[in-house]
């Protein structure tokens, strides 16, 4: 069965950077597109990027593009997320999911995630 | 960007009630609108996708319906485990986007 298992989180100081990564088993990872989604403590579902299963599309929430970055490195079953100039708005449960249909990037479902990984951004 | 509003933000309600949700969206989305279903410290989980369409292993008491800029989620009578929090989210274009969310409680 799909399983996405997210890591990386955990206290960081404001300005500072975090990758996070989240590790595909269960079906073919090269084939699909995949996305990281995000949820501040006691607050709505954020949507924050997308890749395409090839890694050569890459689309972003505007409030994040530019200090926001994914990955995916396709032999290691593993998406990214890199995270840079954290500030306490981007205090968060991170959650990874995966598309519900391989290779099409167009209306592309998140439909199965990963239980997530917490990011606190404070002093 | 397409913005999702969606209402109410809460709503009490007791087992056995008829439940409705809304979601609206800025512009035409078509039918590229999903419904989820999240429990707290859970992740969220789809219960309605393409505006109607049933997740494979979700309840036949959910529904969803609309096209181009309205949609509604509907639970016909209320269960315990329905108590949840809701949220619509389009898939139309990029960037996707969330509504703010219903917390369905126990009246």
């Amino acid at each position: 069965q799909v399983q996405l298992v997210e890591s990386g989180g955990g206290v960081v100081q404001p300005g500072r950077s975090l990758r996070l990564s989240c590790v595909a088993s269960g079906f073919t990872f090269t084939s699909y597109p995949m996305f990281w989604l995000r949820q501040a403590p006691g607050k709505g579902l954020q949507w924050v990027a997308a890749i395409s299963h090839d890694g050569n599309r890459k689309y972003y929430a505007d409030s994040l593009k530019g200090r926001f970055t994914i990955s995916r490195d396709n032999a290691e079953n593993t998406l990214y997320l890199q995270m840079n100039t954290l500030g306490p708005e981007d205090t968060a449960v991170y959650y990874c999911a995966r598309a519900g249909n391989i290779v099409v990037m167009v209306a592309a479902l998140p439909r199965h995630w990963g239980q997530g990984t917490l990011v606190s951004v404070s002093s | 960007d397409i913005q999702m509003t969606q209402s109410p933000s809460t709503l009490s309600a007791s087992v056995g009630d008829r439940v409705t949700i809304t979601c609206r969206a800025s512009q035409s989305i078509s039918t590229w609108l999903a419904w989820y279903q999240q429990k707290p410290g859970k992740a969220p989980k789809v219960l309605i996708y393409k505006a109607s369409s049933l997740e494979s292993g979700v309840p036949s008491r959910f529904s969803g319906s609309g096209s181009g800029t309205e949609f509604t989620l509907t639970i016909t009578s209320l269960q315990p485990d329905d108590f949840a929090s809701y949220y619509c989210q389009h898939y139309h274009s990029y960037p996707y986007s969330f509504g703010q969310g219903t917390k369905v409680e126990i009246k």
